[in-house]
């Protein structure tokens, strides 16, 4: 597609209810990146998928937190038994491989709110 | 310490002066910088990136770096209405992007 496309835009959810987030990268970008934006903040890195490959899942908080990217393209986090403090925008960011100086497309963002 | 930061502002400025935003940052083997400007409820746009020493231009934007003093900046200038937003100054490590926290900027008319 011509953007980074995320579902849910909204996601209301019981606390510990489990939630799927979705992204849809632009064709073609190989890496693949989750943040996680608290109000007032900047986005906090949760993990990067190069392909099918997750490569780095330093930033995600705990391990209700999973994410998979089975074929290389589409990716889904998944947060179990949320909790108040899940409550944050999560962002979905994709770029190309082998640029040393480019940026990365960022999706419009899943607003999580835990009730 | 965090890794990048920035002044959370707001910054103020009238329509048409330059606005001059800043950024640090602590791991001193970065070597790419990025500016993304985030409207109310939107997703972070690219601005510029950066990765030599000095000063790079693109239209009404420049960003500076200066990696001895492990500082960069965003200028914009003749700042308008529509520039006021929150700038995202990111480091990459690795292949991740880390970012600040963002300066609001306001520009009045």
């Amino acid at each position: 597609g011509a953007g980074v496309s995320q579902s849910p835009r909204y996601k209301v959810a019981k606390r510990g209810q489990d939630v799927a987030l979705r992204c849809d990268p632009i064709s073609g970008h190989v890496s693949l990146f989750w943040y996680q934006q608290a109000l007032g903040q900047g986005p906090e890195f949760l993990t990067y998928f190069q392909n099918e490959a997750q490569l780095d899942k330093s930033g995600l908080p705990s391990d209700r937190f999973f994410a998979e990217r089975p074929e290389g393209s589409v990716s889904t986090l998944k947060i179990q038994r949320t909790q108040q403090e899940d409550s944050a925008v999560y962002l979905c960011a994709s770029g190309p491989s082998g640029r040393p100086g480019g940026g990365y497309t960022f999706g419009s963002g899943t607003r999580l709110t835990v009730v | 310490q965090k890794e990048v930061e920035q002044n959370s502002g707001p910054l103020s400025v009238p329509e048409g002066a330059i606005a001059s935003l800043n950024c640090t940052y602590s791991d001193r083997g970065s070597q790419s910088f990025f500016w993304y400007r985030q409207y109310s409820g939107k997703s972070p746009e690219l601005i510029m990136f950066i990765y030599s020493n000095g000063d790079k231009e693109d239209g009404r934007f420049t960003a500076q770096l200066n990696k001895a003093s492990q500082y960069v900046s965003l200028l914009i200038r003749d700042s308008q209405p529509s520039d006021s937003a929150t700038y995202l100054c990111a480091v990459r490590n690795t292949d991740k992007l880390i970012f600040g926290t963002g300066t609001r900027l306001q520009v009045f008319p």
